[in-house]
């Protein structure tokens, strides 16, 4: 398995400007999260699914941020407008039902799209 | 809210014993992991301890949970220069779904 991949990797636009992060999970897996990464607050959790369905959504900080997961092997967290304080990095990592019968929800990570906004 | 700290930084030499150390508030966590990042990296698992151990060993790593003073440590032994990194604990809470992280702690291996 490729692990769960994310794109693009690195992403640089000016403030106002929509920005499109995706993220495809590993195969098999139920649960998607996606984390947000700064120097100031750490790793913070946006939002999560489960089988596609948003379940939490308290962390998405406000309005301008949106979460979609349309099918089971695809998501996007979209930023409309974007501004200087998004930047961060952003994760996404993908768990099982499975490794939840052990009661251990063992998340695996992406390696990340580091976006800054101008 | 759950609130897990962790120091910043930390230093060692090759070939020493690196203890990272975290504490938390919730006490009805159920699960306590431990992550590596390395630079431009996500998070890996390294490992992670039930609440009702005490004491997790793999290999050249030592998870200790003291769920009285809600402390948990990772102890490297014979740390190598590989395993500089960021480490970061966190702990399940939200009825099993939501993984809080620590701010994480720098490990700087030295020669």
């Amino acid at each position: 398995d490729a692990g769960v991949i994310q794109s693009p990797r690195h992403e640089v636009t000016e403030m106002g400007q929509e920005v499109t992060l995706r993220c495809k999970p590993i195969s098999g897996h139920d649960y998607l999260f996606w984390y947000r990464q700064t120097m100031m607050r750490g790793l913070e959790l946006l939002i999560y699914f489960n089988n596609n369905v948003p379940i939490d959504d308290s962390g998405m900080p406000e309005d301008r941020f949106s979460a979609k997961m349309p099918n089971a092997s695809f998501s996007t967290l979209k930023i409309q407008p974007s501004e200087p304080r998004d930047s961060a990095v952003y994760f996404c990592a993908s768990s099982s039902h499975r490794d939840r019968v052990s009661g251990a929800n063992v998340l695996t990570f992406g390696a990340g799209s580091r976006l800054t906004v101008l | 809210g759950e609130d897990v700290e962790q120091s910043l930084f930390l230093s060692v030499r090759e070939g020493d014993s690196s203890v990272i150390n975290c504490t938390y508030t919730d006490s009805s966590s159920t699960y306590l992991y431990w992550y590596k990042q390395e630079p431009g990296a996500g998070l890996q698992l390294l490992t992670y301890i039930f609440s009702n151990m005490d004491m997790k060993q793999d290999q050249r790593l030592t998870v200790l949970l003291n769920k009285k003073d809600k402390h948990l440590s990772l102890r490297i032994a014979d740390t190598q220069t590989g395993d500089s990194a960021i480490y970061f604990c966190a702990v399940l809470t939200g009825g099993g779904n939501k993984l809080t992280f620590g701010t994480g702690t720098q490990l700087k291996v030295e020669l």
